[in-house]
């Protein structure tokens, strides 16, 4: 069935370096790519998207890349700051309103 | 501009009992999806609704179910409530209603714990 894996569950960086999370799908008629920022005790917030006609998207610190043929994208944030510091999600979507969501990674930056 | 509005945000219930939750989306947007995030199995779809219809389903038992209002706004509810259904429900609101994918927000989720 419809699957995202993402690795890693866990990331401590220090404040200035670089964050990567990476993602893996399984149903190749996905089409459209969020990631999300989960702060504790509040819903989700889209951070960044893609969608499958695009290899690459960049918003300030936070940049995402797609290959399709591989069926894995991965969210890089540079210049780390200790606001950073949450729960990231990714997730994949073929059919409106749905999303498969990865199971999270803490990230943790050090200041 | 509002954002998605999430009642109530936390509530207490005992087994067997039913719950009803309630969404107001994003003023103009017509797509309402529902969403179950536990510890254990993460962030897992319910239903999606659009123009009061249930357009798509996820693989959740019968007493889980919804509805969505003529202005948009939806409700869920859960019937004879189990020890595993407690978890946060997360309501999204999107514009984009045709056969492309749009952006999601989200709501603060309403927190349900039963005991």
């Amino acid at each position: 069935g419809e699957n995202v894996e993402q690795h890693p569950s866990t990331l401590s960086v220090q404040e200035g370096d670089s964050a990567v999370i990476k993602c893996t799908y399984s149903d190749s008629a996905s089409n459209y790519f969020p990631w999300y920022k989960q702060e504790l005790g509040k819903g989700p917030q889209l951070i960044i998207d893609i969608r499958s006609n695009v290899g690459e998207k960049k918003d300030q610190r936070i940049a995402v890349t797609l290959n399709k043929t591989a069926k894995h994208f991965s969210l890089h944030i540079t210049e780390t700051q200790p606001e950073d510091s949450a729960v990231y999600f990714c997730a994949a979507s073929s059919i409106p309103g749905k999303l498969i969501f990865g199971q999270g990674t803490t990230l943790q930056v050090k200041p | 501009k509002a954002g998605v509005t999430q009642t109530p945000r936390y509530l207490i219930k005992t087994r067997g009992q039913q719950v009803t939750l309630s969404c107001s989306p994003i003023s103009g947007h017509r797509s309402v999806s529902w969403y179950q995030q536990t510890p254990g199995q993460g962030l897992q779809f319910l239903f999606e609704y659009f123009s009061e219809t249930q357009r798509n389903k996820g693989n959740f038992p019968g007493r889980f179910s919804g509805r969505q209002f003529s202005n948009s706004r939806s409700e869920m509810n859960v019937s004879t409530l189990e020890l595993g259904d407690s978890a946060l429900y997360l309501c999204a609101s999107s514009l984009l209603a045709g056969a492309g994918t749009g952006e999601l927000f989200f709501g603060e989720g309403s927190r349900l714990t039963v005991l």
